[in-house]
């Protein structure tokens, strides 16, 4: 089946340090997914960052950008300079056409003002 | 601003007991989907339906049932109740389609088997 490898949490940076969460996918059901980072803020419920459905097309918002890379089969999520307010669980996810979302298992960022 | 609304936000009870979760969409979405997610935050799929059609059932057990009386609506009962369903169930929806399948998702009902 469909499977999503992420960088394992909790990751702690210091403000306005550089961050890449990693995330690589493997998928079976289809051979391009579209790809998918949530976060999940204290207090609030999960909410799409980006998302990217073509391969070597680079998806950003917030400050974060992430590629989807096929011959790599990854989707790490950047961020140049972090704030205190990033400080969340990110979840990188694969989807194919629409029947389910498979996530990775989420990582916790700390970010240290 | 919230567009997909889950009743209740907690739930507490006993083991054996039955219970329902609700969730509905104002998205004008026609595929809604429930996530269970636990306690090591996993988040994994246990159904998806399509207007109003099941198309996605994850390896459930089969005292959970999902039920959709249209498009905007699709709850989950889960019969006799058992220790290990303690999580939190998520509830999504999203139009069908490979380019249109971003899912937006409910705060959470927090289930607590004792």
């Amino acid at each position: 089946g469909d499977s999503v490898t992420q960088t394992e949490g909790p990751v702690t940076v210091s403000e306005s340090e550089s961050l890449i969460i990693n995330c690589t996918y493997s998928a079976t059901s289809i051979a391009y997914p579209n790809l998918f980072w949530y976060v999940r803020y204290p207090g609030e419920g999960l909410q799409l960052l980006l998302k990217v459905i073509t391969a070597g097309q680079k998806g950003s918002s917030r400050g974060f950008e992430a590629t989807y890379n096929k011959e790599t089969t990854s989707f790490h999520l950047q961020k140049a300079s972090v704030q205190e307010s990033d400080s969340a669980v990110y979840y990188c996810a694969l989807s194919n056409m629409g029947y389910k979302l498979t996530f990775g298992t989420g990582t916790s960022l700390l970010v240290d003002p | 601003e919230t567009a997909v609304f889950q009743t209740p936000n907690y739930h507490v009870t006993q083991v054996g007991n039955e219970v329902s979760f609700n969730c509905k969409q104002t998205l004008g979405h026609d595929t809604m989907y429930w996530y269970k997610q636990d306690s090591k935050k996993l988040l994994k799929i246990m159904f998806s339906y399509n207007n109003k059609q099941l198309i996605v059932n994850e390896t459930v057990p089969r005292r959970f049932s999902p039920q959709s009386s249209d498009k905007a609506h699709l709850n989950l009962r889960i019969k006799s109740v058992e220790p290990e369903d303690s999580a939190v169930y998520l509830c999504a929806s999203s139009f069908w389609g490979a380019n249109q399948d971003t899912q937006y998702f409910g705060p959470g009902t927090r289930l607590l088997v004792l």
